[in-house]
């Protein structure tokens, strides 16, 4: 079993607030990170897949980076708004297997 | 387009009793997986296909069957129910094994075992 952790556990911001997340994985054994968001009573979805140490992904206000050398992925969320409350989760794979960190539950306060 | 399907959405199990958890993808994925999710937890595999004919076994395989006799479907058996089973299980897919392929996720199934 590989741990991958995330923190903060969880995040409450208000409307406008930016914030950033941390995915943090053994830097010896993960090479790419998926990163999902999940909405309340929905499953989750793909926001950004990085294969490469330094990738960086940018959709819209959210964009993260991956440095698989020290074992990191950071997710930022520039002006954050109600629509993004959900719970973010990281996923390095290894081998045929996706290593699901606990998430980030983020609530953006109108 | 369908995406992933799970059947069903909720179910409630006696202890000792078997069940299958229905998975089936429309979109030719080689790789369909199992998680369940657990309050707490990350979602934890529980087994994985990579094609038809190829199963293989994740973090937590103990008390379930799987088999994948056809690319789109991918059946997860419970062989004999205990509580310790409760929980919520998603059935995922990606087009292939490879690292940077996105999982597309189905909307799970809410067990409750008694």
């Amino acid at each position: 079993i590989l741990n991958v952790e995330q923190s903060p556990q969880s995040l409450h911001v208000q409307e406008g607030d930016s914030t950033n997340f941390t995915c943090s994985f053994p830097s010896s054994n993960f090479y790419a990170l998926h990163w999902y968001r999940w909405e309340t009573a929905k499953s989750p979805e793909a926001l950004f897949v990085m294969t490469l140490n330094g990738d960086e992904k940018k959709k819209g206000r959210i964009s993260a980076t991956l440095n698989t050398k020290e074992g990191y992925s950071y997710l930022y969320i520039k002006g954050s708004q109600p629509e993004d409350s959900a719970t973010y989760l990281c996923a390095p794979p290894a081998g045929n297997q996706f290593y699901f960190g606990t998430g980030t539950s983020l609530t953006v306060i109108p | 387009n369908a995406g992933v399907t799970q059947t069903p959405k909720f179910q409630v199990l006696k202890t000792g009793q078997s069940m299958t958890l229905q998975c089936a993808q429309d979109m030719n994925h080689e790789y369909m997986s199992w998680y369940r999710q657990d309050p707490g937890m990350g979602l934890r595999l529980i087994h994985y296909s990579v094609g038809a004919g190829i199963t293989d076994q994740g973090e937590v395989p103990n008390g379930y069957n799987v088999s994948r006799s056809t690319t789109e479907d991918f059946p997860l058996r419970l062989l004999s129910a205990a509580p310790s089973q409760t929980s919520v299980y998603f059935c995922a897919s990606s087009y292939s094994r490879g690292l940077g392929e996105k999982l597309f996720f189905g909307s799970g199934t809410q067990l409750s075992v008694l």
